[in-house]
């Protein structure tokens, strides 16, 4: 596609409910970035993939937050048993070359609301 | 990856080139500093980055000292859409993480 796309744009959730989120990055790009940023903060890193590998998922905040990219494109990235703290933009960045120099391309992002 | 440090805030008027310094003295040999900035609610944009030598594109130039223990982003005319949160990164070589920080929100006033 033209740019990274994410859905929902906006999903409010009850507490203890899971909710998935889904990133469809800049075709042929081969690396994929989830952040986190909190109201006021800068993005936060949660985890990334090369293709379909997962190198990377020292951010990933607890064992309730899993990510996903299994055909090495679309990925998703799914929180169980909700909670308020949970509440952020979650944002989904890709890159053309996977070699730690490439420009990151940031979607517009998912609101999370826990309530 | 090293550490930065940034002013929380500056002002600058339309027209006026806008100058963001950065320290990052801990900054290793292999480290690059990137910038990127975020406009209100958008997700962040890339400007620039360098290893040791200045660099120059369309949007920004990119001044680092020769000790690279510092840094500034140059916008040579500000314009009122450059009002953003502005990072600076320091990434190592390779590594595919980049950590933001809390930035320089640059307000340009008319």
């Amino acid at each position: 596609g033209a740019g990274v796309s994410q859905s929902p744009r906006y999903k409010v959730t009850k507490r203890g409910q899971d909710v998935t989120l889904r990133c469809d990055p800049i075709s042929s790009h081969a690396t994929l970035y989830w952040y986190q940023q909190a109201l006021g903060q800068g993005p936060e890193f949660l985890t990334y993939f090369n293709y379909e590998a997962q190198p990377d998922k020292s951010g990933l905040p607890s064992d309730r937050f899993s990510a996903e990219r299994p055909e090495g494109s679309i990925s998703t990235l799914t929180i169980q048993r909700t909670e308020q703290r949970d509440s952020a933009m979650y944002r989904c960045a890709s890159s053309l070359s996977g070699f730690g120099t490439g420009e990151l391309f940031f979607g517009e992002g998912s609101r999370l609301t826990v309530l | 990856d090293a550490k930065t440090t940034q002013p929380p805030s500056m002002d600058c008027a339309e027209g006026r080139a806008a100058n963001l310094p950065c320290n990052h003295s801990t900054i290793s040999g292999n480290e690059y500093v990137y910038w990127y900035r975020q406009i209100h609610s958008q997700g962040p944009q890339y400007i620039i980055h360098g290893l040791k030598n200045n660099e120059t594109n369309e949007m920004a130039s990119l001044i680092i000292t020769e000790d690279r223990k510092s840094s500034t982003l140059i916008l040579p005319h500000a314009t009122l859409r450059d009002t953003a949160v502005y990072y600076c990164i320091g990434r190592p070589g390779g590594s595919e993480k980049l950590v933001f920080g809390k930035g320089t929100k640059l307000t340009v006033n008319p």
